[in-house]
C-alpha cells in the first residue's frame, strides 16, 4: 500500500519550454502532496507544500510563477515548469501524505529527472 | 522543526547490524522523529518513525534516548541492497519535512 506514482520519469525539453510533471497517489488519498527538486549530490530542497483544492505554499526563493503547482483532487498534483532553461535540470520529486492519517509518514514518488537542453 | 545532525557515512559488513545515529538536540516535544531512505537515483522510501518510545518494524528499530535529544535507527542484519543514504528528519504531525545530508551507508560484502 502507499504507492506514489510520477509521470514522466524522465523528460528531455529545450530550453523555453513547459513541462508538467503528475504525481498520483494511486492506492490512499493525500490531502497533503509536497514536491522537491535535489540537484546531484545533494539532499532534497523543499520546493513547496500542495493542499487539496488550495493554492500551494511556497519556499523562500522557489519562483511560484515559474513553478506552477495544481493540486487538483486528493490523489495528483501537478507541476508545471514554465519557459525551462538548464538551470531547470534536476531530480524532481514528489510526496504524499495519507488523508486522515495518525502521522504525517511521507510516501515519496521514484522522481522525475529533467534534462533542458 | 528542529535540525538533526547525522555522521556523513558509514560502512557495515554485509549480516553485521548497521547502527545509524542522529543527533537532535533541539527537538520539541511535539516532534516526530523520521527516518527515510534513498537509494541512488531513486525516491526516498518511508522506514520508520517514532516520538518517545522505541519502535520496531519489519525494516528496522529505533531508538530514542530518554531526553529525546538524540536516536539510533537500527538494521539488524544488513544486506547489499541497504545500501543509500539514510535521512533523519524531526518534524511536528502538521509540520513539513527538511532534509539535512543523511548518512551515507555501505554494506560491503
Amino acid at each position: 500500500g502507499a504507492v506514489v506514482s510520477q509521470h514522466p520519469s524522465w523528460v528531455i525539453c529545450k530550453s523555453g519550454t513547459s513541462v508538467k510533471i503528475e504525481c498520483r497517489s494511486l492506492d490512499f488519498q493525500a490531502t497533503t502532496m509536497f514536491w522537491y527538486r535535489q540537484f546531484p549530490k545533494q539532499s532534497l530542497m523543499l520546493m513547496a507544500t500542495s493542499n487539496e483544492g488550495s493554492k500551494a505554499t511556497y519556499e523562500q526563493g522557489v519562483e511560484k510563477d515559474k513553478f506552477l503547482i495544481n493540486h487538483a483532487s486528493l490523489t495528483l498534483s501537478t507541476l508545471t515548469v514554465t519557459s525551462a532553461h538548464p538551470e531547470d535540470s534536476s531530480f524532481y520529486i514528489c510526496s504524499a501524505v495519507l488523508a486522515g492519517g495518525r502521522t504525517d509518514t511521507q510516501y515519496f514518488g521514484p522522481g522525475t529527472r529533467l534534462t533542458v537542453l | 522543526d528542529a535540525k538533526t545532525t547525522q555522521p556523513p557515512s558509514m560502512d557495515c559488513a554485509e549480516g553485521r547490524a548497521a547502527n545509524l545515529p542522529c543527533n537532535h538536540s533541539t527537538i520539541s516535544g511535539n516532534e516526530y522523529v523520521y527516518w527515510y531512505r534513498q537509494i541512488h537515483s531513486q525516491g526516498p522510501q518511508y522506514i520508520i518513525h517514532g516520538l518517545k518510545n522505541n519502535e520496531t518494524n519489519e525494516m528496522a528499530s529505533l531508538i530514542i534516548t530518554e531526553d529525546r535529544k538524540s536516536s539510533t535507527l537500527i538494521l539488524p542484519h544488513a544486506t547489499l541492497r541497504d545500501t543509500a543514504v539514510y535521512y533523519c528528519i524531526v518534524h511536528t504531525n502538521a509540520g513539513k519535512s527538511t532534509f539535512g545530508d543523511g548518512t551515507t551507508l555501505t554494506v560491503k560484502p
